[in-house]
């Protein structure tokens, strides 16, 4: 079985400070890792994705992750903050096959701070 | 290209009234799947679908929840009997076969009086 930890419900930055969103997984076969972001009442946007080959993964808006198999983390990180950024943020793993539904983290609030 | 749809937006039933919420997915997708959201809990996988078949329900609850994907027409998720503790928004996704990514509608907000 595949899960997801997101270390931290709610995070606080600075405008202009890095942002960094912590992302760890389980999984028994190789994974495909996800970031998705969800704007207030909205659905969910995909921001970048890991599936074969490099593992640093750039995505829209400035933000990028890297797949680190032997800490089994995918962190997200962004140099600099700005106020759109103020969102909630998912990481997801499925398996590399795409036979199993996306599972899902709880989700980390990112709130910018002017 | 439109994505996916999804209707109602917002639906408001009282305790014992049928739900029903439907997804139209993105052209050329065959795959649907239903989330629940719930608050501080992030997305919950309920159901995995393609035309005709369901593949995956291990997320649906054993009663009152129900879906389907027709041969034509949009997926509907029916929930029968609601109660207050259904109240949650409810998202679609679509995906072609074997992709692994998801692209989601903007989800259907059911409250329960």
């Amino acid at each position: 079985a595949q899960s997801v930890t997101q270390l931290g419900s709610h995070v606080s930055v600075s405008e202009g400070a890095l942002v960094l969103l912590r992302c760890n997984y389980s999984s028994s076969v190789p994974p495909y890792l996800f970031w998705y972001v969800q704007y207030p009442n909205q659905g969910l946007q995909l921001l970048l994705k890991y599936t074969t080959g490099a593992t640093l993964v750039k995505g829209i808006n400035g933000f990028e992750a890297e797949f680190k198999k032997s800490e089994t983390s995918f962190h997200l990180t962004k140099p600099s903050a700005h106020m759109s950024d103020a969102a909630e943020y998912f990481c997801a793993v499925s398996d590399q096959a795409g036979n199993t539904p996306l599972v899902f983290g709880k989700g980390t609030r990112l709130s910018v701070i002017a | 290209n439109a994505g996916v749809m999804q209707n109602p937006r917002h639906l408001v039933r009282r305790r014992g009234q049928e739900a029903r919420l439907r997804c139209s997915p993105m052209k050329g997708h065959s795959h649907v799947y239903w989330y629940r959201q719930l608050p501080e809990e992030g997305l919950k996988f309920m159901v995995y679908l393609q035309k005709e078949n369901i593949i995956d329900e291990s997320g649906m609850p054993k009663e009152r929840f129900s879906a389907e994907f027709p041969k034509e027409g949009p997926s509907i998720l029916r929930i029968q009997q609601v109660v207050r503790g259904d109240s949650a928004a409810y998202f679609c996704a679509s995906s072609p076969p074997s992709i692994g990514e998801l692209f989601f509608g903007e989800g259907s907000r059911l409250t329960v009086l």
